[in-house]
């Protein structure tokens, strides 16, 4: 079936590093994306979001790529801080709700 | 603190009791969801709501569960006969009419033993 999938389900960054946490979607039908970064025992926070007719799209110290040709979608985060450490999940709209991804562990290296 | 609210943050149970979790979701908002969510794993949907309308249940909904939003405000969650397997964090999330952002809530942890 679709489902939204990462390709790294660890990623260890030096802190002030740039980060990049890929994602892997296989619905071509989705016309929306979003980032979610969840710290322990709390829920979802959003990130930023794109929309399928863009392919860019920048927030504080994040931004996030999507390239349709191969259903990829990426989020850098520039100077990495310890208060990224988290899980990081892209969703997918499917329908009227979102598809979610299994979460890439970011961990930052003092 | 106008985020979506949920009630309450820990569950423990014993196998083959009911549960009832509570949602509120940021007002004004009209589509709410509850997601499932397992260690390591991402949020899995559940069910959703558009006001009082109850608009779709997953497969995973099975007929121990139900979920409700009499008024089109807060919402409930509840499980009975509970299952070891029904350990997880449920997640509540609103976004408000036309949009597609969608704020979550800190969950309820819930643990049957």
């Amino acid at each position: 079936g679709e489902s939204v999938g990462l390709h790294l389900p660890t990623l260890s960054v030096q802190e002030g590093d740039n980060s990049i946490i890929n994602c892997a979607y296989s619905n071509s039908a989705s016309d929306y994306f979003i980032w979610y970064k969840q710290e322990s025992g709390k829920g979802p926070q959003f990130i930023i979001d794109i929309r399928s007719n863009m392919d860019k799209r920048q927030g504080q110290r994040v931004t996030v790529l999507l390239n349709k040709t191969v259903k990829h979608l990426s989020l850098q985060i520039a100077a990495t801080q310890p208060g990224d450490s988290a899980v990081y999940f892209c969703a997918e709209t499917y329908g009227q709700n979102f598809v979610f991804g299994p979460g890439t562990r970011l961990s930052v290296l003092p | 603190d106008t985020g979506v609210s949920q009630d309450p943050r820990h569950k423990i149970t014993k196998r083959g009791q009911n549960v009832t979790f509570r949602c509120d979701p940021i007002s004004e908002h009209n589509r709410l969801y509850w997601y499932r969510q397992t260690l390591g794993q991402g949020p899995e949907f559940l069910t959703y709501f558009q006001n009082e309308a109850q608009l779709e249940k997953s497969r995973l909904l099975s007929d121990r569960f139900s979920a409700e939003r009499p008024k089109g405000s807060f919402s409930t969650l509840e499980i009975q006969r509970t299952e070891q397997g029904d350990s997880a964090m449920y997640l509540c999330a609103s976004t408000e009419q036309g949009a597609l952002e969608a704020f979550f809530g800190q969950g309820t942890r819930l643990t049957v033993v």
